[in-house]
């Protein structure tokens, strides 16, 4: 059975830091393009980034870009998002996602999220 | 950016009554488009992907067509279940993109 445990969210001032993780079982993990989807509260969902298996390439929202760093340790099953200069409207559920086929990104197993709260 | 664009917002109908909901891209994604389903409180839940092949476990009621800029999820007979905010998403082109997303309420 898949399963897909995030942990690190938490409350965190303006211009503070956070690092999320993602504990993966069940399946090949270093086989898969993995990715973090957010929601904020009340809102839709919006993909936030994705790393391909080997870990050499990344993508980015653009919101995120340069201040977010998605990777793995495919030794370990585990993945991660470093997000630095948190702003209010990264207040959202972070959720590890895993796709259905290794490289074809439509998430078919998801984690039960990590909220991460941006406030003063 | 490829945008999605679902309508309608919001779709009223009762049990046993079949749904359309609509899905349309700014630029073709070709087929490269899924359906989700959320309830409140829960992870989203594939439903479709590759405009019209059903994940695994999804019934039969479920139903995904279109390709190029226009698709629709259909549910043929609407189950107590199935009322819940429904997203496309496509992976043509990064960035990944979802719709804004439309919910299904019980008239």
């Amino acid at each position: 059975e898949v399963q897909l445990l995030e942990s690190g969210g938490g409350l965190v001032q303006p211009g503070g830091s956070l690092r999320l993780s993602c504990a993966a079982s069940g399946f090949m993990f270093s086989s898969y393009t993995m990715a973090w989807v957010r929601q904020a509260p009340g809102k839709g969902l919006e993909w936030v980034s994705s790393i391909v298996d080997h870990g050499g390439s990344t993508f980015y929202a653009d919101p995120v870009k340069g201040r977010f760093t998605i990777s793995r340790d495919n030794s370990k099953n585990t993945l991660c998002l470093q997000m630095n200069s948190l702003r209010a409207e990264d207040t959202a559920v972070y959720y590890c996602a895993k796709p259905t086929m290794p490289t074809k990104s439509y998430f078919d197993s998801w984690g039960q999220g990590t909220l991460v709260t941006v406030s003063s | 950016e490829i945008v999605l664009t679902q309508s309608p917002a919001t779709l009223s109908l009762s049990p046993g009554e079949r749904a359309t909901l609509s899905c349309r891209a700014s630029q073709s994604v070709s087929i490269s488009l899924a359906w989700y389903q959320q309830k409140p409180g829960q992870a989203p839940r594939l439903l479709i992907y590759d405009a019209s092949s059903r994940a695994t476990g999804i019934p039969d009621r479920f139903s995904g067509s279109g390709s190029g800029t226009d698709f629709a999820l259909t549910i043929s007979s609407l189950e107590p279940e199935d009322f819940a905010v429904y997203y496309c998403q496509q992976r043509y082109n990064w960035p990944l993109t979802f719709g804004q997303g439309t919910r299904l309420d019980i008239k």
